[in-house]
């Protein structure tokens, strides 16, 4: 268990839907990444968060946002959702923004597929 | 940025030394790492390397680095049918913004 925890699970919409995924870091890490993984592009960075403030921006779409909250929980927004948007979200916490070993620790991530 | 680039399957059977190889193309990485990620769950990191370093061995595993190809790779010994999983490389600056950037991950076959 890596301490992060990812909700829901798993998600089943409609193409034109928006959708809320939800991430809770490790107690403590004020950094939150989150990730795309799909067949075709591999694990992409969307986005970090650094104690409730964008600090970098990946591939991420328009279409998608995201946002940090005071006591660090993060949220991915997915709107106007195609079916190109199927894939597993992964959220990512580490304790700072840089400065040690780095190491990522996962969620089980957010599994979205779009009929 | 950074591009890690992989082969996406290994196959090899139950007992074998098992080969993943990497190559990045920032030589700005102060560290690189191996994460695994087994069916159903997320990637959780296995070593990592300091860039300074050539090799590291921790138990079955052994990471080389060469700098100069800007090459990585990890062996796993005596591999075993839990270890079939989806090995990722990935390498990043430490300090300032810290943005890991994976490969796209060898999916590792152990058959008896």
């Amino acid at each position: 268990d890596s301490g992060v925890t990812q909700t829901p699970k798993h998600l089943i919409t409609a193409t034109g839907q928006r959708v809320t995924l939800r991430c809770s870091p490790r107690s403590g890490d004020l950094s939150v990444y989150w990730y795309q993984q799909s067949l075709d592009q591999g694990l992409q960075f969307l986005i970090q968060y650094y104690n409730g403030e964008e600090r970098a921006k990946g591939n991420i779409l328009e279409r998608f946002s995201a946002q940090q909250f005071p006591d660090l929980h993060s949220e991915l927004n997915l709107s106007s959702l195609e079916l190109g948007d199927s894939a597993l979200y992964f959220c990512a916490s580490n304790p700072l923004a840089g400065g040690n070993t780095g190491e990522l620790f996962f969620g089980e991530g957010s599994r979205l597929t779009v009929l | 940025g950074e591009d890690v680039e992989q082969s996406l399957f290994l196959s090899v059977r139950e007992g074998d030394s098992s080969v993943i190889n990497c190559t990045y193309t920032d030589s700005s990485s102060t560290y690189l790492y191996w994460y695994k990620q087994e069916p159903g769950a997320g990637l959780q990191l296995l070593t990592y390397i300091f860039s300074n370093m050539d090799m590291k061995q921790d138990q079955r595993l052994t990471v080389l680095l060469n700098k100069k190809d800007k090459h990585l790779s990890l062996r796993i010994a005596d591999t075993q049918t839990g270890d079939s999983a989806i090995y990722f490389c990935a390498g990043g600056a430490s300090g300032g913004s810290y943005i890991p950037t994976f490969g796209r991950g060898t999916s590792l076959i152990v058959h008896p």
